[in-house]
């Protein structure tokens, strides 16, 4: 069965420092790798991976594919209380996989 | 813009009612799915279809039934609620699985006492 792993699970950390969260998998039926902020309601998406190496930005948000070694990470530099959410990780295509999440602090 | 719409927004059941958690989209995704999340956790799969007429298992689909009769609509059943049903349910929608990302509804809350 896909598995998807996170890590940290929790994490807290000040405004202003940088932050990585991992996202490892299981290589069977790779077709993409997604990143979703939740906070209060729906996840919302940040972040499609398909090929490795290539780095994906936006703003203060970054993330990179190791297909190779099979884990995405997610860095947001300069962190601000509004990044603190619930990050999460899927890979797939029909059958999309999450991970547990990462939960994400920032505090002024 | 609609996107994915869910109803009802909370529920509360007794065990062994049923009911049917709606949802609907307006972006004409042949896709869609439902995914349950329980506190500490991510999101679980339960169904999925691939279009009209088309269903599928997920990691979690026992005590749930889904349907899909038009590409609009993907109702998810509970025949027999039970107290481990209890979580927040999220119905998603894509154009196309792997290439594009999953729009998500905002969520129905159940609790099963």
């Amino acid at each position: 069965e896909d598995k998807v792993v996170q890590s940290p699970l929790s994490l807290v950390v000040h405004e202003g420092d940088t932050v990585t969260l991992n996202c490892s998998y299981e290589v069977t039926n790779f077709r993409s790798l997604l990143w979703y902020k939740q906070e209060k309601k729906a996840p919302t998406f940040l972040f499609m991976l398909t090929s490795s190496g290539i780095e994906k930005k936006s703003g203060r948000l970054s993330s990179i594919l190791d297909k190779k070694e099979l884990f995405s990470i997610l860095n947001i530099t300069a962190t601000q209380t509004g990044d603190s959410a619930v990050y999460l990780c899927g890979k797939g295509a029909q059958k999309l996989v999450f991970g547990q999440g990462t939960r994400l602090t920032i505090n002024p | 813009n609609a996107g994915v719409t869910q109803t009802p927004k909370f529920q509360v059941l007794k065990t062994g009612q049923s009911m049917t958690l709606q949802c609907a989209q307006d972006m004409n995704h042949e896709y869609m799915s439902w995914y349950r999340q329980d506190p500490g956790m991510g999101l679980r799969l339960i169904h999925y279809s691939v279009g009209a007429g088309i269903t599928d298992q997920g990691e979690v689909p026992n005590g749930y039934n889904v349907s899909r009769s038009t590409t609009e609509d993907f109702p998810l059943r509970l025949l027999s609620a039970a107290p481990s049903q209890t979580s927040v349910y999220f119905c998603a929608s894509t154009s196309s699985p792997g290439d594009s990302p999953l729009h998500f509804g905002n969520g129905t809350r159940l609790t099963v006492t």
